[in-house]
């Protein structure tokens, strides 16, 4: 799988946009980049996912440029629910019935009043 | 709520003991995964199953072992308990359909205290 590579933190305020880039520079022709949130004592939980140029969500956006070696998880106008850890995955597993996901150390974002 | 149930929610045992987790997935999803995070370590995939057949192996011990049962619940075996093993163990599960998204689904975790 692709090794991913993201900031180790990041701090922000409500109300602001917020962009966590993440630099995959050995994705496959057929790798999907994927992002999950965990809060503190929970599971990791999907957000989005993407392929190429721009995915769009009711919580996020995914830009994905054209040589696809970096992609940058967007949060419009954040609030403090979202202070969390953020991973950037990707990869997809052999056949459909291989999905492992294989997470990196992820962006710990702290949102602030 | 993601509709995977996890038990139980706390785990605290000896060095040496055995413990066995239990997972029960969403509705329908075929595929059941466990995961290990640890402080030092962070979230690492062990096993998956998918329709009651181990389907991929991560970085599982030979101590652990994990099935998944007709009603597609699954159990995790954690054996000679070592004080490392102490850690939050997720269980996830998917639909596992043709296309290629990734969505799992997560359960609440069962935090295990090895003393």
């Amino acid at each position: 799988l692709a090794k991913t590579t993201q900031p180790i933190s990041m701090d922000s305020y409500e109300g602001q946009e917020v962009n966590i880039t993440c630099s995959h520079n050995n994705i496959a022709t057929n790798d999907y980049i994927t992002w999950y949130q965990q809060f503190p004592s929970q599971g990791p939980r999907f957000i989005i996912q993407g392929y190429k140029t721009k995915v769009t969500n009711e919580v996020a956006s995914l830009f994905i440029p054209a040589d696809r070696k970096s992609s940058t998880l967007s949060l419009p106008r954040v609030s403090l629910s979202d202070t969390a850890v953020y991973y950037c995955l990707v990869g997809l597993n052999g056949d459909t019935g291989r999905r492992a996901l294989t997470f990196g150390s992820g962006t710990r974002l702290q949102v602030q009043p | 709520d993601s509709g995977v149930t996890q038990t139980p929610k706390h785990l605290i045992t000896a060095t040496g003991q055995r413990v066995t987790l239990r997972c029960s997935p969403r509705s329908g999803d075929l595929s059941v995964y466990w995961y290990q995070q640890s402080l030092d370590q962070g979230l690492q995939f062990l096993i998956q199953y998918y329709n009651g057949e181990e389907r991929a192996k991560g970085n599982i011990l030979e101590r652990f072992s994990a099935q998944q049962f007709p009603d597609l619940h699954s159990e995790l075996n954690l054996s000679s308990l070592e004080l490392g093993d102490s850690a939050l163990y997720f269980c996830a599960s998917s639909v596992v359909a043709a296309g290629n998204l990734n969505e799992q689904f997560f359960g609440p975790g069962t935090r295990l205290t090895v003393l």
